[in-house]
């Protein structure tokens, strides 16, 4: 079974607060992807990485980063919180190229007061 | 137009029925396609996927794929309560990339 699990279900920031969402799989796939999701606004890409070191934007990168030092690891980072980002952000896997089936983890509804 | 279209809903259908969930999307040369249930508060999990023109059934669950129409649905056979959740469609477009493109969700209610 293909498992993906992020650092918090709920988190509480403040604005101007420097924030780390943690993404980590427990296989060896290459591409992972942020997404944010939004009421009526659906499932957004922030960012995504193909594989170590590389990374894309996605269709709202305004804000944030990323890293991906290692494999199984792709870290969002918002440099500086806002209340406009103040989302459910779920992170996701693909497994393999050839079938292109993205699986996702719990996510983190993150609150920026 | 939005890429992926999904009607928002809410559907509701009685148990027992059948719930048939429709996108849309626009773009000619997509070559894949999926659908993802996701309950309240949690995140999307991947119910099927179809790459080519037809039907694909797992279950109770049946994908139909006109490309010609540019038009893929999911049909839910013998709903139930349990099924009620917002359907998300996603598209893989023609390009290099391995990037989805979702649709906003519908919502299906069923009612006991």
């Amino acid at each position: 079974d293909v498992k993906v699990t992020q650092s918090s279900r709920y988190l509480v920031k403040r604005t101007g607060e420097k924030v780390f969402l943690e993404c980590v799989q427990d296989m060896d796939h290459e591409n992972m992807f942020w997404y944010r999701q939004d009421p009526g606004l659906g499932l957004r890409l922030i960012y995504f990485s193909y594989d170590v070191k590389m990374k894309e934007k996605g269709d709202i990168p305004e804000g944030y980063s990323v890293s991906r030092e290692k494999k199984e690891r792709f870290s969002l980072i918002l440099e500086s919180a806002s209340t406009n980002q103040t989302s459910m952000y779920l992170c996701a896997i693909m497994t393999s190229s050839s079938t292109d089936t993205q699986y996702f983890g719990p996510g983190t509804r993150l609150t920026v007061l | 137009q939005k890429e992926v279209e999904q009607n928002s809903g809410p559907l509701s259908v009685p148990e027992g029925a059948i719930a048939s969930l429709n996108c849309t999307y626009s773009d000619r040369v997509s070559q894949s396609f999926f659908w993802y249930r996701q309950y309240s508060g949690k995140s999307p999990e991947l119910i099927m996927s179809i790459y080519s023109n037809g039907d694909k059934e797992d279950g109770r669950f049946t994908a139909q794929l006109n490309k010609a129409s540019q038009y893929v649905s999911l049909l839910i056979r013998d709903s139930q309560p349990s099924d009620s959740a917002t359907y998300l469609c996603a598209v893989r477009n023609g390009g290099a990339t391995n990037k989805l493109i979702f649709g906003t969700g519908t919502l299906l209610a069923v009612q006991p």
